[in-house]
């Protein structure tokens, strides 16, 4: 089986720009989560997803941050009217109901110009 | 306010010496987490301990919960352990179990 993919891998974009990124996990993993990791720094919790349900978005930095996983699987966080401070990477994970242990994509290298 | 420390920040060895890298948390927890980063950003899990002592391989974790203090040691360090290790809390009897992360400490091993 394949594990947890993120799409794409490198992004650049001009500062106002809005930007989508894509997260595919595990087949059957309920949950999903989004983290963001600026440049020396560990991942920072955004937003967490049972199935389609968005049950915590506490972490979400901003209006201009949205996520969603309408059915359940595939997930995107969308960054809209993007700022230099955006620049890091997103990182997803996925885990199945129940099991503490997550398991992460690759993440998405954000630069923000 | 959960936080994760983690020391030391940055640690270079030479190939062979045994490694210590310490975490400590400050809320109870369900479990504590050690992962390895890769540049390139990948990040796998190595161990997720409540309790107790943890080994696989050349790598060794444990974790006091009276002190909330947990430890990763590998043992005859190589070049290929050089990577970002770090250490996460989660407490799995909230919402979600979200991670928790400390900032990682970056290992380099020498030949």
């Amino acid at each position: 089986g394949a594990g947890v993919s993120q799409s794409p891998r490198y992004k650049v974009a001009k500062r106002g720009q809005d930007v989508a990124l894509r997260c595919d996990p595990i087949s059957g993993h309920v949950s999903l989560f989004w983290y963001q990791q600026a440049l020396g720094q560990g991942p920072e919790f955004l937003t967490y997803f049972q199935n389609e349900a968005q049950l915590d978005k506490s972490g979400l930095p901003s209006d201009r941050f949205f996520a969603e996983r309408p059915e359940g699987s595939v997930s995107t966080l969308k960054i809209q009217r993007t700022q230099q401070e955006d620049s890091a990477v997103y990182l997803c994970a996925s885990s199945l109901w129940g099991e503490e242990t997550q398991y992460f994509g690759p993440g998405t290298r954000l630069l923000v110009l | 306010k959960n936080e994760v420390e983690q020391s030391p920040q940055n640690l270079t060895a030479q190939e062979g010496e045994f490694i210590t890298i310490n975490c400590s948390y400050s809320v109870g927890i369900s479990a504590l987490h050690w992962l390895q980063q890769h540049p390139g950003g990948g990040i796998v899990s190595l161990f997720m301990l409540s309790s107790g002592k943890k080994k696989h391989g050349r790598l060794i974790a444990t974790i006091n919960i009276q002190e909330k203090h947990s430890s990763l040691h590998i043992t005859a360090s190589h070049p290929r352990d050089s990577a970002v290790y770090i250490c996460a809390d989660s407490n799995y009897g909230g919402s979600q179990g979200n991670l928790i992360f400390g900032k990682g400490t970056k290992l380099s091993v020498k030949p």
